[in-house]
């Protein structure tokens, strides 16, 4: 089983706001990353660090952690944003990696 | 620009192991703080870490799986092996590598291969 638990489904109105969120004990402390995966694809970096974007990642995606909970909101999502989400990171050991088991977002 | 390219056998039977190589390039597996490392994600289920070799050749394996893991590189051919032995169905899945990268914020994993669908079945 996962260390890291996300919801596995999450619906949003087009151009409105949606957060997804992560919980585990790890992010206590080591910060999360956040992945995008749509159908057939591979994941993609979208967040890491504190409410960091790599380059080409719209501005309306955004992170904050708090406590064991990382959360990647997205403001005015996009039909574009459906996708599964995934975080990750060190497990509490700081030994190894774990997954979440992914957050299914769809946008209505 | 960093790129990763996942190649192995697409069908393998069960007790059998498997052997996926990585190639990747814009990046040196010599420089410190780089790691490379796999993943891998059944069909309509979750991402699930492997293993990791680190530059300086230290090795980390999913607690899980450690005792069917190797992870080897080879530097000069800019090259990760990951072996899984005794293979079984419930191995089928997409074995991803990925290119682990170490910020001012931890490590992460920025860039990944495509992706390599590995089916487990006699």
């Amino acid at each position: 089983s996962s260390e890291l638990t996300q919801d596995p489904a999450v619906s949003v109105a087009l151009g409105q706001t949606v957060r997804i969120t992560c919980q585990g004990d790890s992010l206590g402390t080591y910060y999360a990353a956040w992945y995008q995966q749509k159908p057939g694809q591979a994941p993609i970096l979208v967040m890491y660090g504190k409410n960091k974007r790599p380059s080409g990642i719209p501005d309306r995606f955004s992170g904050t952690s708090s406590g064991s909970t990382a959360s990647l909101t997205i403001t005015g999502a996009q039909a574009e944003d459906e996708a599964d989400y995934y975080c990750t990171s060190r497990d509490s050991r700081g030994d190894h990696w774990v997954f979440g088991g992914g957050t299914k977002l769809t946008v209505l | 620009q960093i790129t990763l390219k996942e190649s192995g056998p697409t069908l393998v039977k069960p007790t059998q192991t498997l052997t996926l190589t990585c190639t990747f390039s814009g990046f040196l597996l010599s420089t410190s703080g780089v790691g490379v490392g796999w993943m891998r994600q059944p069909p309509g289920k979750a991402l699930e870490w492997l293993a990791l070799v680190y530059w300086d050749d230290d090795k980390r394996y999913s607690p899980s799986l450690k005792n069917r893991l190797t992870i080897t590189k080879d530097t000069s051919k800019n090259q990760v092996v990951l072996t899984l032995t005794n293979m079984d169905p419930v191995d089928t899945a997409t074995y991803y590598c990925g290119h682990l990268f170490t910020s001012s914020f931890g490590e992460l994993w920025d860039f990944w291969g495509q992706g390599a669908l590995v089916t487990v079945s006699s």
